[in-house]
Protein backbone atom coordinates (compact mmCIF):
# COMPACT_ATOMS: atom_id res chain seq x y z
CA UNK A 1 0.00 0.00 0.00
CA UNK A 2 1.17 3.56 -0.67
CA UNK A 3 2.90 5.72 2.10
CA UNK A 4 3.68 9.21 3.21
CA UNK A 5 7.16 9.21 3.78
CA UNK A 6 9.40 11.56 5.88
CA UNK A 7 12.47 12.83 6.65
CA UNK A 8 14.75 12.95 8.60
CA UNK A 9 13.16 10.71 11.49
CA UNK A 10 15.15 12.96 13.81
CA UNK A 11 15.95 16.64 13.22
CA UNK A 12 18.54 18.52 16.30
CA UNK A 13 19.12 22.33 15.79
CA UNK A 14 19.89 25.05 17.74
CA UNK A 15 17.32 28.03 18.23
CA UNK A 16 17.60 30.24 15.45
CA UNK A 17 18.48 28.09 12.65
CA UNK A 18 16.39 27.15 9.70
CA UNK A 19 15.41 23.58 8.96
CA UNK A 20 13.60 22.05 6.31
CA UNK A 21 11.34 18.90 7.46
CA UNK A 22 10.20 16.66 3.78
CA UNK A 23 7.51 15.07 2.74
CA UNK A 24 6.74 12.83 0.12
CA UNK A 25 2.79 12.22 -0.27
CA UNK A 26 0.97 9.35 -1.97
CA UNK A 27 1.80 10.00 -5.67
CA UNK A 28 -2.07 10.41 -6.39
CA UNK A 29 -2.67 12.46 -4.12
CA UNK A 30 -4.02 16.41 -4.20
CA UNK A 31 -4.35 17.59 -1.02
CA UNK A 32 -1.61 18.09 1.47
CA UNK A 33 -0.95 18.83 5.08
CA UNK A 34 1.04 19.85 8.06
CA UNK A 35 0.33 18.39 11.10
CA UNK A 36 2.51 19.01 14.77
CA UNK A 37 2.52 17.62 18.01
CA UNK A 38 4.10 18.50 21.34
CA UNK A 39 5.16 15.81 23.54
CA UNK A 40 1.99 14.68 25.60
CA UNK A 41 -0.43 16.68 23.56
CA UNK A 42 -2.75 16.28 21.24
CA UNK A 43 -2.29 16.38 17.07
CA UNK A 44 -2.83 20.28 15.49
CA UNK A 45 -3.69 21.12 12.62
CA UNK A 46 -1.04 23.91 11.28
CA UNK A 47 -1.63 24.59 7.11
CA UNK A 48 -3.13 22.70 4.23
CA UNK A 49 -2.21 23.00 0.79
CA UNK A 50 -4.10 22.47 -2.59
CA UNK A 51 -3.85 23.76 -6.04
CA UNK A 52 0.15 24.90 -5.03
CA UNK A 53 -1.35 27.08 -2.83
CA UNK A 54 -2.07 27.53 0.73
CA UNK A 55 -5.77 26.89 1.27
CA UNK A 56 -5.89 27.64 5.28
CA UNK A 57 -3.20 28.16 8.15
CA UNK A 58 -3.86 28.24 12.01
CA UNK A 59 -2.59 30.71 14.68
CA UNK A 60 0.22 28.61 14.89
CA UNK A 61 1.70 28.67 11.70
CA UNK A 62 2.85 32.38 11.82
CA UNK A 63 5.54 33.83 9.55
CA UNK A 64 8.30 31.75 10.70
CA UNK A 65 6.57 28.91 9.00
CA UNK A 66 6.32 28.18 5.17
CA UNK A 67 5.67 25.45 2.77
CA UNK A 68 6.51 24.76 -0.78
CA UNK A 69 5.37 21.42 -3.28
CA UNK A 70 8.75 22.30 -5.52
CA UNK A 71 8.63 19.41 -8.34
CA UNK A 72 5.14 17.47 -7.74
CA UNK A 73 6.33 15.14 -5.87
CA UNK A 74 7.86 16.62 -2.54
CA UNK A 75 6.01 18.70 -0.13
CA UNK A 76 8.31 20.78 2.55
CA UNK A 77 7.68 22.70 5.67
CA UNK A 78 10.29 25.47 6.47
CA UNK A 79 11.06 26.91 9.95
CA UNK A 80 13.19 29.77 9.19
CA UNK A 81 13.95 30.85 12.77
CA UNK A 82 13.68 27.65 15.44
CA UNK A 83 12.59 28.43 19.07
CA UNK A 84 12.69 26.17 21.76
CA UNK A 85 8.58 25.64 21.23
CA UNK A 86 8.67 24.90 17.90
CA UNK A 87 9.99 20.79 19.51
CA UNK A 88 7.40 18.39 18.03
CA UNK A 89 6.74 15.83 16.43
CA UNK A 90 5.83 17.32 12.88
CA UNK A 91 3.34 15.09 10.51
CA UNK A 92 2.79 15.43 7.11
CA UNK A 93 -0.32 13.72 5.83
CA UNK A 94 -2.34 13.60 2.08
CA UNK A 95 -5.93 12.60 0.92
CA UNK A 96 -7.07 12.50 -2.61
CA UNK A 97 -10.37 14.35 -2.36
CA UNK A 98 -11.84 17.08 -0.19
CA UNK A 99 -14.47 15.50 2.08
CA UNK A 100 -14.94 12.27 3.76
CA UNK A 101 -11.66 10.93 3.03
CA UNK A 102 -8.97 9.69 5.46
CA UNK A 103 -6.11 11.44 5.95
CA UNK A 104 -2.38 9.18 5.74
CA UNK A 105 0.11 10.42 7.88
CA UNK A 106 3.67 10.21 7.82
CA UNK A 107 5.21 8.66 10.94
CA UNK A 108 6.90 11.86 11.45
CA UNK A 109 10.03 14.31 12.23
CA UNK A 110 10.61 14.97 15.79
CA UNK A 111 12.50 18.31 15.81
CA UNK A 112 14.23 19.15 18.61
CA UNK A 113 15.68 22.52 19.16
CA UNK A 114 18.12 22.85 21.56
CA UNK B 1 -13.93 26.51 17.85
CA UNK B 2 -14.64 22.65 18.31
CA UNK B 3 -13.62 20.89 21.64
CA UNK B 4 -13.31 17.85 21.57
CA UNK B 5 -13.11 14.70 25.13
CA UNK B 6 -12.41 11.60 24.78
CA UNK B 7 -13.07 9.68 28.17
CA UNK B 8 -9.81 8.94 29.62
CA UNK B 9 -6.41 9.02 29.32
CA UNK B 10 -6.09 5.10 30.03
CA UNK B 11 -7.68 2.63 29.74
CA UNK B 12 -6.90 -1.25 30.66
CA UNK B 13 -8.38 -4.16 29.91
CA UNK B 14 -8.07 -8.05 29.84
CA UNK B 15 -7.52 -9.80 26.25
CA UNK B 16 -10.70 -10.91 25.19
CA UNK B 17 -12.70 -8.47 26.67
CA UNK B 18 -14.34 -5.74 24.59
CA UNK B 19 -13.22 -2.24 25.02
CA UNK B 20 -15.19 0.87 24.55
CA UNK B 21 -14.13 4.29 24.17
CA UNK B 22 -15.59 7.72 24.07
CA UNK B 23 -15.85 10.66 21.95
CA UNK B 24 -17.85 13.68 23.19
CA UNK B 25 -17.77 17.14 21.04
CA UNK B 26 -18.87 20.81 21.74
CA UNK B 27 -19.87 23.39 19.04
CA UNK B 28 -21.51 22.13 15.67
CA UNK B 29 -21.94 18.71 14.59
CA UNK B 30 -19.06 17.84 12.08
CA UNK B 31 -19.89 16.34 9.04
CA UNK B 32 -18.38 13.08 9.63
CA UNK B 33 -16.08 11.76 12.72
CA UNK B 34 -13.07 9.21 11.95
CA UNK B 35 -11.32 7.02 14.20
CA UNK B 36 -6.93 6.43 13.79
CA UNK B 37 -4.96 4.26 15.85
CA UNK B 38 -1.18 5.74 17.48
CA UNK B 39 1.51 3.79 18.07
CA UNK B 40 4.45 5.38 20.26
CA UNK B 41 6.73 7.40 17.83
CA UNK B 42 4.40 7.01 15.10
CA UNK B 43 2.00 8.70 13.19
CA UNK B 44 -1.74 8.34 13.29
CA UNK B 45 -3.45 5.18 11.32
CA UNK B 46 -6.56 6.00 10.04
CA UNK B 47 -9.30 3.49 11.43
CA UNK B 48 -12.99 4.15 10.58
CA UNK B 49 -14.93 7.09 9.51
CA UNK B 50 -18.29 7.57 10.27
CA UNK B 51 -20.73 10.42 8.25
CA UNK B 52 -23.28 12.48 10.39
CA UNK B 53 -26.10 10.30 9.22
CA UNK B 54 -24.80 6.78 9.57
CA UNK B 55 -25.57 5.41 12.75
CA UNK B 56 -23.23 2.34 12.63
CA UNK B 57 -20.24 0.95 11.25
CA UNK B 58 -18.28 -1.83 11.74
CA UNK B 59 -14.58 -3.26 10.50
CA UNK B 60 -13.73 -6.83 11.47
CA UNK B 61 -13.39 -6.24 15.66
CA UNK B 62 -14.15 -2.80 15.27
CA UNK B 63 -17.49 -0.93 15.97
CA UNK B 64 -18.10 2.81 16.32
CA UNK B 65 -21.49 4.82 16.75
CA UNK B 66 -22.65 8.14 16.22
CA UNK B 67 -24.79 10.25 18.23
CA UNK B 68 -25.40 13.70 16.54
CA UNK B 69 -28.00 14.17 19.33
CA UNK B 70 -25.65 13.20 22.54
CA UNK B 71 -22.44 14.91 20.65
CA UNK B 72 -21.01 11.74 20.95
CA UNK B 73 -19.23 8.50 19.12
CA UNK B 74 -18.20 5.07 21.10
CA UNK B 75 -15.60 2.92 19.65
CA UNK B 76 -15.34 -0.59 20.57
CA UNK B 77 -13.09 -3.08 20.00
CA UNK B 78 -14.39 -6.31 20.55
CA UNK B 79 -11.94 -9.81 21.54
CA UNK B 80 -9.80 -7.36 22.43
CA UNK B 81 -5.78 -8.39 22.12
CA UNK B 82 -2.50 -7.07 23.45
CA UNK B 83 -1.66 -6.12 19.97
CA UNK B 84 -4.54 -3.30 20.36
CA UNK B 85 -2.74 -1.63 22.70
CA UNK B 86 -1.98 1.84 21.55
CA UNK B 87 -3.72 5.39 21.58
CA UNK B 88 -7.23 5.90 19.62
CA UNK B 89 -7.49 9.59 18.86
CA UNK B 90 -10.84 10.67 17.92
CA UNK B 91 -10.95 13.17 15.02
CA UNK B 92 -13.35 15.64 13.20
CA UNK B 93 -13.77 17.83 10.33
CA UNK B 94 -15.87 20.80 10.14
CA UNK B 95 -18.90 20.87 7.82
CA UNK B 96 -17.63 20.35 4.15
CA UNK B 97 -16.95 24.04 3.82
CA UNK B 98 -13.22 25.22 2.90
CA UNK B 99 -10.98 24.04 0.13
CA UNK B 100 -9.50 21.19 2.35
CA UNK B 101 -10.03 19.13 5.48
CA UNK B 102 -9.02 20.48 8.79
CA UNK B 103 -9.27 17.67 11.37
CA UNK B 104 -9.62 18.71 14.90
CA UNK B 105 -8.39 15.83 17.16
CA UNK B 106 -8.89 14.57 20.65
CA UNK B 107 -6.25 14.22 23.06
CA UNK B 108 -6.28 9.92 23.13
CA UNK B 109 -7.28 7.42 24.82
CA UNK B 110 -4.36 4.99 25.73
CA UNK B 111 -5.37 1.61 26.10
CA UNK B 112 -3.71 -1.41 27.58
CA UNK B 113 -4.70 -4.88 27.13
CA UNK B 114 -3.54 -7.52 29.32
CA UNK B 115 -3.08 -11.10 29.43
Amino acid sequence: EPEVTQTPSHQVTQMGQEVILRCVPISNHLYFYWYRQILGQKVEFLVSFYNNEISEKSEIFDDQFSVERPDGSNFTLKIRSTKLEDSAMYFCASTAVRGDSPLHFGNGTRLTVT
Amino acid sequence: SQKIEQNSEALNIQEGKTATLTCNYTNYSPAYLQWYRQDPGRGPVFLLLIRENEKEKRKERLKVTFDTTLKQSLFHITASQPADSATYLCALDRPLTGTASKLTFGTGTRLQVTL
